[in-house]
């Protein structure tokens, strides 16, 4: 099984949508859960952090993390085309600098 | 807002020769890492910095790969004897925080080896 699992998509949405973005893990030490986006021939852009479980919200972004399930998730309110862009799920272990990375959701909102 | 720059955007180099990918961390961060990107794969840990030394590193990161903070400022990532499958986009990030409160990246080096 692989580390992290993201699946790839793509994903297409109508603006105004309610995008729900997930990744499963294997590793049950991983404490730090993020997420980041991509817009093209750019560097990741941190979008949410949350250490261990449970929900943060932050304007249209919610993410939840549940242990349990080694299972994690972006939620996306009222959908913008600017959100249009590849959403990459990282974490990492306590006492460990390395991120683990999913391959990214291909993500389109279409106006 | 504070950025990481990394330079050059795009280099190509040939089969053996060494690289040196050059970044500049955010001023006020201690924490520097290098990452890369396979096309079509995943962003992969190389390395991490902290201190004037390697704090951790992956087993990619092996003999032919060294980092440096030669100044102040620069943060470097040398490629000694580059190999066709070293082609890749690498990020540099910086980070105030230790253990991954979430990174600053780079917009990232293209590196192509023909």
């Amino acid at each position: 099984q692989k580390e992290v699992e993201q699946d790839p998509g793509p994903l297409s949405v109508p603006e105004g949508a309610i995008v729900s973005l997930n990744c499963t893990y294997s590793n049950s030490a991983f404490q730090y859960f993020m997420w980041y986006r991509q817009y093209s021939r750019k560097g990741p852009e941190l979008l949410m952090y949350t250490y261990s479980s449970g929900n943060k919200e932050d304007g249209r972004f919610t993410a939840q993390v549940d242990k349990s399930s080694k299972y994690i998730s972006l939620f996306i309110r009222d959908s913008q085309p600017s959100d249009s862009a590849t959403y990459l799920c990282a974490m990492s272990q306590g006492g460990s600098e390395k991120l683990v990375f999913g391959k990214g959701t291909k993500l389109t909102v279409n106006p | 807002e504070p950025e990481v720059t990394q330079t050059p955007s795009h280099q190509v180099t040939q089969m053996g020769q060494e690289v040196i990918l050059r970044c500049v961390p955010i001023s006020n961060h201690l924490y520097f890492y290098w990452y890369r990107q396979i096309l079509g794969q995943k962003v992969e840990f190389l390395v991490s910095f902290y201190n004037n030394e390697i704090s951790e590193k992956s087993e990619i990161f092996d003999d032919q790969f060294s980092v440096e903070r030669p100044d102040g400022s620069n943060f470097t990532l040398k490629i000694r004897s580059t190999k066709l499958e070293d082609s890749a986009m690498y990020f540099c990030a910086s980070s105030e925080w230790q253990h991954s409160r979430g990174y600053t990246f780079g917009s990232g080096t293209r590196l192509t080896v023909v």
